[in-house]
């Protein structure tokens, strides 16, 4: 099974900064990754997939970056709505998750 | 517009069973796969397993394996995940995600979820 292990656990920024988030793969998936972001009682969302991809009706401050092993999801410029979990999604095998970093108000 | 309404929240005992069922509207359930995702309170997002809505075809994760079966009933645009021996650390939210037609890929559309509490 391939793990996914996303960093920092969680980061601490203000509105209007930016956000680098982490995925390493224990293992190579390609591009075969996609972003998503939960909500607080809502389903996750799918931002970006394919690596770098942005999913329909993604606003273009996100993006994604990587392959192989190791990937990104960047944020220009938070926005208040932005605060919330992110998890990487691997599926080139089967399928599986890394456990998340939530970006929350410093 | 793609929509995925699953069923009610569900309390249990351990060693019973449950089944979640997930309706596809908005476009064609056989064309596509539908994924299982849980989480437990607190916790973060794990795949359990995907079928292909076309074929029937499976996969699972390592310790889902003999635990679940998922099915689906393309004329009425339904998937089914059923889960038996539940344990008190079954607890968590599941949902439905629409995926491949030939494997999981991405989860484009989810479900709202459906609360399973597993408590003697």
């Amino acid at each position: 099974e391939i793990v996914l292990t996303q960093s920092p656990g969680t980061l601490s920024l203000s509105p209007g900064e930016g956000a680098t988030l982490s995925c390493r793969a224990s293992q190579s998936v390609s591009n075969y990754l996609a972003w998503y972001q939960q909500k607080p009682g809502q389903a996750p969302r799918l931002l970006i997939y394919a690596a770098s991809s942005r999913a329909t009706g993604i606003p273009d401050r996100f993006s994604g970056g990587g392959s192989d092993t190791d990937f990104t999801l960047a944020i220009s410029r938070l926005e208040p709505e932005d605060f919330a979990v992110y998890y990487c999604q691997q599926y080139a095998f089967a399928s599986t998750f890394g456990g998340g970093t939530k970006v929350d108000f410093k | 517009q793609v929509q995925l309404v699953q069923s009610g929240t569900e309390v249990k005992k351990p060693g019973a069973s449950v089944k979640v069922s997930c309706k596809a509207s908005g476009y064609t359930l056989s064309n596509f796969g539908i994924n299982w995702v849980r989480q437990a309170p607190g916790q973060g997002l794990e795949w359990m397993g995907w079928i292909s809505a076309y074929n029937g075809n499976t996969k699972f994760a390592q310790k889902f394996h003999g635990r679940v079966t998922l099915t689906t009933d393309t004329s009425r645009s339904i998937a089914y995940m059923d889960l038996r021996n539940l344990r008190s650390d079954d607890t968590a939210v599941y949902y439905c995600a629409r995926g491949g037609i030939a494997a999981p890929t991405k989860f484009d559309y989810w479900g709202q979820g459906t609360l399973i509490t597993v408590s003697s």
